[in-house]
């Protein structure tokens, strides 16, 4: 049992370069979501999944893409890179959304320059 | 909409004693709240909840917390600081009558023990 996994743990892009960042979960959580860390801000959430086939905009959706084909994995695109998208990312799963705490990922740590 | 706020940026307490983490919510109806502890370098790991019942909550490694709605507070204690317990810790909660509701972070407080 891995829990939640995220590859790749280091990434540098050049600002307009697109990637994606990958999470898979192997505890059959229905709740998927995508973090970003950032110094004195905590964290901020991105998208989420209640479900295979099922995705919603968090609070800092903008510049970032998710799809959810499966119930194990929950990619996280970066269309064009800014700057301003230079963070720590955490994925997290949890069981459902109600009184479930959410297993978290060790986070991707990404710099655009 | 809820929020959450961690009042203290750092807070920092010799080992062996008493630690106080202050977390203070605001939800439209009743809380979920969870307590949330990272190490340098990574991930956020859970330490304990609170759904109902019981206002004092106990979790992980002698953690506990205690809800109190009249204060709108879900404060993180331990009885005796230890050099290890150094981390970054978040309050999180969730509003339960919002139907598929997200968790909301505060900004997390850096506790530093000493020995």
């Amino acid at each position: 049992n891995a829990g939640v996994t995220q590859t790749p743990k280091f990434q540098v892009l050049k600002t307009g370069q697109s990637m994606t960042l990958q999470c898979a979960q192997d505890m059959n959580h229905e709740y998927m979501s995508w973090y970003r860390q950032d110094p004195g801000m905590g964290l901020r959430l991105i998208h989420y999944s209640v479900g295979a086939g099922i995705t919603d905009q968090g609070e800092v959706p903008n510049g970032y893409n998710v799809s959810r084909s499966t119930t194990e994995d929950f990619p996280l695109r970066l269309l064009s890179a800014a700057p301003s998208q230079t963070s720590v990312y955490f994925c997290a799963s949890s069981y459902s959304t109600q009184g479930y705490e959410q297993y978290f990922g060790p986070g991707t740590r990404l710099t655009v320059t | 909409a809820q929020s959450v706020a961690q009042p203290e940026d750092q807070v920092k307490v010799a080992e062996g004693n008493p630690l106080t983490v202050k977390c203070t919510y605001s939800v439209s109806g009743n809380p979920y709240l969870f307590w949330y502890v990272q190490y340098p370098n990574r991930g956020l790991q859970f330490l304990l909840k609170y759904i109902t019942g019981d206002n004092l909550v106990k979790g992980s490694y002698g953690f506990e917390a205690e809800f109190n709605k009249s204060q709108t507070s879900f404060h993180l204690k331990k009885p005796s600081a230890l050099v290890s317990d150094s981390a970054l810790y978040f309050c999180a909660v969730r509003d339960i009558t919002s139907g598929y509701s997200t968790l909301t972070f505060g900004k997390g407080t850096m506790l530093l023990v000493s020995p």
